[in-house]
């Protein structure tokens, strides 16, 4: 499997503009998660996905983010409109669910998205 | 979530010499994780703990869960530079998926 799957990798963008991040899970995966992790705050989970539904969104910051999952290979986190606050890296994870695997908490992060908002 | 603090912060070790890493909670934690992270890199999972007590080796790494279940350490014989990086403890309620991740523990050897 080629893991998780996150893009763009890097985004450049001024105040003000609509960001969208993108994310392909691996295959079979029922739990996907986002994070945001920033010098200051650390490494944050911002919102999290059981077989496509929003469980846990308490660490959404505010109303200009957004996130959700179409089906279960993909899933976006909507930030409109940008600020220089929300630069961080943004990673993706995925996690099998009870019931597989030997661990079917761990989580498989895929390689971030590095945002920079001017 | 449930709130962790890590020490120390920064660890330099020489190479060679052996290091622990601590996560510590003021409440009983049902299990915990490790995660590491490299320079420019994401986490990557190490380890779960489950039971109270329980010790975990892989290689060079020694992982315990606290008696109490309130405390786990990292421990890392004859360090190496391929140990560099940031080590992240991240406990978890029962049956929940949600992570909370301890602040880290950054990693520099000296060769």
């Amino acid at each position: 499997d080629a893991g998780v799957i996150q893009s763009p990798r890097h985004e450049v963008t001024e105040m003000g503009q609509e960001v969208t991040l993108r994310c392909k899970p691996i295959s079979g995966h029922d739990y996907l998660f986002w994070y945001r992790q920033t010098m200051m705050r650390g490494l944050e989970l911002l919102i999290y996905f059981n077989n496509n539904v929003p469980i846990d969104d308490s660490g959404m910051p505010e109303d200009r983010f957004s996130a959700k999952m179409p089906n279960a290979s993909f899933s976006t986190l909507k930030i409109q409109p940008s600020e220089p606050r929300d630069s961080a890296v943004y990673f993706c994870a995925s996690s099998l669910g009870v019931g597989w695997g030997i661990n079917p908490y761990e989580q498989y992060f895929g390689p971030g998205t590095r945002l920079t908002v001017t | 979530g449930q709130q962790v603090m890590q020490i120390p912060q920064y660890q330099h070790v020489q190479e060679g010499e052996d290091f622990t890493t601590y996560c510590n909670s003021s409440t009983t934690l049902s299990n915990i994780q490790w995660y590491k992270q490299r320079p420019g890199g994401h986490p990557v999972f190490l380890i779960q703990l489950v039971k109270s007590g329980e010790v975990k080796k892989q290689k060079r790494l020694t992982f315990q869960f606290g008696e109490a279940k309130k405390n786990s350490s990292l421990h890392i014989t004859a360090t190496q530079t391929t140990d560099v990086g940031t080590y992240f403890c991240a406990p978890s309620r029962s049956n929940d998926y949600k992570l909370s991740f301890g602040a880290g523990t950054t990693v520099t050897v000296r060769a």
